[in-house]
């Protein structure tokens, strides 16, 4: 099957640690991306990736790191610099091949909480 | 960044009512989603309308990109129906709205 894996489902943390959210995508699709969502809210991009091995910041990145060493794979860390991390997590991706004009795919998203 | 406005925040419907909600958006854009987030968590891709009109069962869109606004209709509502309704619009990256809260009372 097709689509974007991300885990784990829920996360706890203690405070001061860094935390790590994965994201897979079997796609083949090239631009991937991370965004928070706080409850009764929309959702706001942290950090985006039209490409291996760069990235660019979204507009909450303080506190949160990413790598993409692989084109299928672009997890998000959440490092204790983040003073509010308890929040809903998603991840996406999209094709830029037909240019930009093309819909992102979600995950089905990560909780994370603070203990 | 793009702003996106959408009416109205909260719809309370009556199984079989049909609603309509908007999307206010400040730039032209070349990508515009319809999502509805059901109570899991999960952002179900509804439409991708950056212009015209589309349907899909009971559920249809239209996005005047010279405006810089699109329509969601829903019709013969359903209690499955309830949940969040989000617009997000953007070229490379999506800007979303805050959403309609949608609930539908049997």
């Amino acid at each position: 099957d097709g689509g974007i894996t991300q885990s784990p489902k829920y996360l706890f943390r203690k405070e001061g640690q860094n935390v790590t959210l994965s994201c897979e995508q079997n796609l083949n699709h090239d631009a991937m991306y991370w965004y928070r969502q706080d409850p009764g809210q929309g959702l706001r991009l942290i950090y985006y990736s039209q490409i291996v091995n760069d990235f660019q910041k979204g507009d909450i990145a303080e506190g949160y790191s990413v790598s993409r060493e692989k084109k299928e794979s672009f997890p998000l860390t959440v490092t204790s610099a983040q003073k509010n991390p308890t929040a809903f997590y998603l991840c996406a991706s999209k094709p830029l091949r037909g240019g930009i004009g093309q819909p992102q795919h979600f995950g089905d998203g990560t909780r994370l909480s603070i203990l | 960044g793009i702003q996106v406005e959408q009416s109205p925040p909260d719809l309370i419907l009556q199984e079989g009512a049909n609603s309509t909600l908007r999307c206010n958006f400040s730039d032209s854009v070349n990508n515009l989603q319809w999502f509805h987030q059901n109570p899991w968590g999960q952002l179900i891709n509804l439409f991708y309308i950056p212009s015209g009109t589309k349907q899909n069962g009971r559920l249809s869109a239209t996005t005047v990109a010279t405006e810089r606004y699109s329509l969601l209709y829903i019709s013969s509502s359903q209690t499955t129906d309830s949940g969040v309704y989000f617009c997000a619009v953007g070229d490379y990256k999506l800007s979303f709205g805050a959403g309609t809260t949608v609930t539908v009372r049997a």
